[in-house]
């Protein structure tokens, strides 16, 4: 089941501080956090594994909420190059697929 | 390191006929995974393949089919197109052992960019 994904969009000047989430109706095991710039290809971010360990970029944090049924992405202090599309895509039990969310607009402005 | 490969980026078929789509993943990748963008769907999960075995199919009809080579290099096919097909087709590429895909992280080819009429 896709995850949802909030806010769909967020308009943010350059500096401010921005919280995407990522909520499933069952447990999360790990979370996959990616980013889509118009026109380009998804990059990754970070993996925010079972135990709370973070594997990415080192600006970019993550955390999943008491009951683990929801992910939040945290962007401190915004750059004009955070712009763009955010996905979440918790793996399967198997893992062997990413089940992306709706995704999350953010536009940060000067 | 190269990146992932996809080629062609560009493509125009009509309906009814079919087309193949071709991804090369970093060197050293065993598992490729495809999927399919739309404005209306987003990112929808269709295969992953690793070390030639499909390991997962997305909801998708046996239109859609694929396969992964022994360089680990992978087709998809689509069979006789529709217009609701016209889509962006992303291939991901990751590396490590089979149990510890869900922790790597994937690497996004630049897609094809399928348009059906």
């Amino acid at each position: 089941q896709q995850p949802v994904q909030s806010p769909q969009a967020v308009i943010l000047r350059e500096g401010e501080d921005a919280v995407i989430n990522c909520s499933s109706s069952k447990a999360l095991y790990s979370v996959h956090w990616y980013r889509q710039k118009h026109g380009e290809a998804p990059v990754f971010l970070m993996i925010l594994l079972k135990g709370g360990e973070q594997k990415g970029h080192e600006k970019i944090s993550a955390s999943f909420n008491e009951k683990k049924q929801q992910s939040s992405l945290y962007l401190t202090a915004s750059q004009l190059s955070y712009s763009g599309t955010y996905f979440c895509g918790p793996p399967n039990n198997a893992g062997n697929m990413l089940t992306f969310g709706g995704g999350t607009r953010l536009m940060v402005k000067p | 390191k190269a990146g992932v490969t996809q080629t062609p980026r560009y493509l125009i078929k009509t309906r009814g006929q079919q087309v193949t789509l071709s991804c090369s993943p970093i060197s050293g990748h065993r598992s490729v995974s495809w999927y399919q963008q739309t404005p209306g769907q987003g990112l929808q999960f269709l295969f992953e393949y690793f070390s030639e075995t499909q390991r997962n199919k997305g909801n998708f009809p046996g239109r859609f089919s694929g396969r992964q080579f022994s360089n680990s290099r992978s087709e998809m096919n689509v069979s006789t197109l529709e217009l609701g097909d016209s889509a962006l087709y992303l291939c991901a590429s990751s590396g490590g052992l089979a149990g510890e895909w869900g922790n790597n992280e994937q690497f996004f080819g630049p897609g094809t960019r399928l348009t059906v009429l």
